[in-house]
């Protein structure tokens, strides 16, 4: 069984990068997207981004991809060895305070979720 | 991007009955759809995808339908797990986007 799992800090000050890490158990990290999402405290749910790596060894193996609506405050990076693949949002301001979910994709949308990390960005 | 549009927002239903929620596409989709069922605290889970097939390990009492731009979520004779929060997802392009949200609560 896939499982996923979110680390990182619960409270980030405005201005300043929001770091979270998810680990990867149970599964292949290879040949699948690996995504972000997040939900608001109203409860909308919005796809910030997904990393993916066909486990090709030469440079084009790998591919990004992220919402435009965070406006290239987002980079999101893929470590296969350690089956780990991390967020980061820069500049943050109160409107990025939500629980963030990394989660699972391939043909079908998103299949397995992590359980969640709720993130505050204090002003 | 796409928006989808969820109806109706909230819903009161007992249990035994029948229980559908709409879920519209601002252009056409295909059979790009899923369905997610979440309650409070947890992430969502997948019930639905590709519109009409269960999720391993979801029962048979739910089932999708729909083609295009609108969709339908039926659930057949509710059952007391089943009240929670029910959402749409588009696949078909990104960035993939979320229905608001159906709130399925006991009357």
């Amino acid at each position: 069984q896939v499982q996923l799992q979110e680390l990182g800090p619960g409270l980030v000050k405005s201005s300043e990068t929001l770091s979270l890490l998810c680990s990867v158990s149970g599964g292949p990290i290879v040949a699948y997207y690996w995504n972000w999402i997040r939900q608001t405290p109203g409860g909308g749910l919005e796809w910030i981004g997904n990393t993916y790596h066909s486990g090709s060894s030469t440079h084009d193996g790998g591919t990004t991809n992220y919402n435009s609506s965070l406006k290239g405050r987002v980079s999101i990076s893929l470590d296969t060895s350690k089956k780990q693949f991390s967020l980061s949002l820069d500049s943050v301001t109160t409107a990025d305070t939500a629980v963030y979910y990394c989660a699972r994709s391939l043909s079908y949308g998103f299949d397995y979720w992590g359980q969640g990390a709720r993130v505050t960005v204090s002003s | 991007d796409i928006q989808m549009t969820q109806s109706p927002s909230s819903l009161a239903a007992s249990v035994g009955d029948r229980v559908t929620i709409t879920c519209r596409a601002s252009q056409d989709i295909r059979f790009d759809l899923n369905w997610y069922q979440q309650k409070p605290g947890q992430a969502p889970k997948r019930l639905l995808y590709a519109t009409f097939t269960l999720h391993s390990g979801v029962p048979s009492r739910f089932s999708g339908s729909g083609s295009g731009t609108e969709f339908t979520l039926t659930i057949s004779s509710l059952q007391p797990d089943d009240f929670a929060t029910y959402y749409c997802l588009q696949h078909n392009s990104n960035p993939p986007t979320f229905g608001q949200g159906t709130k399925l609560e006991m009357k």
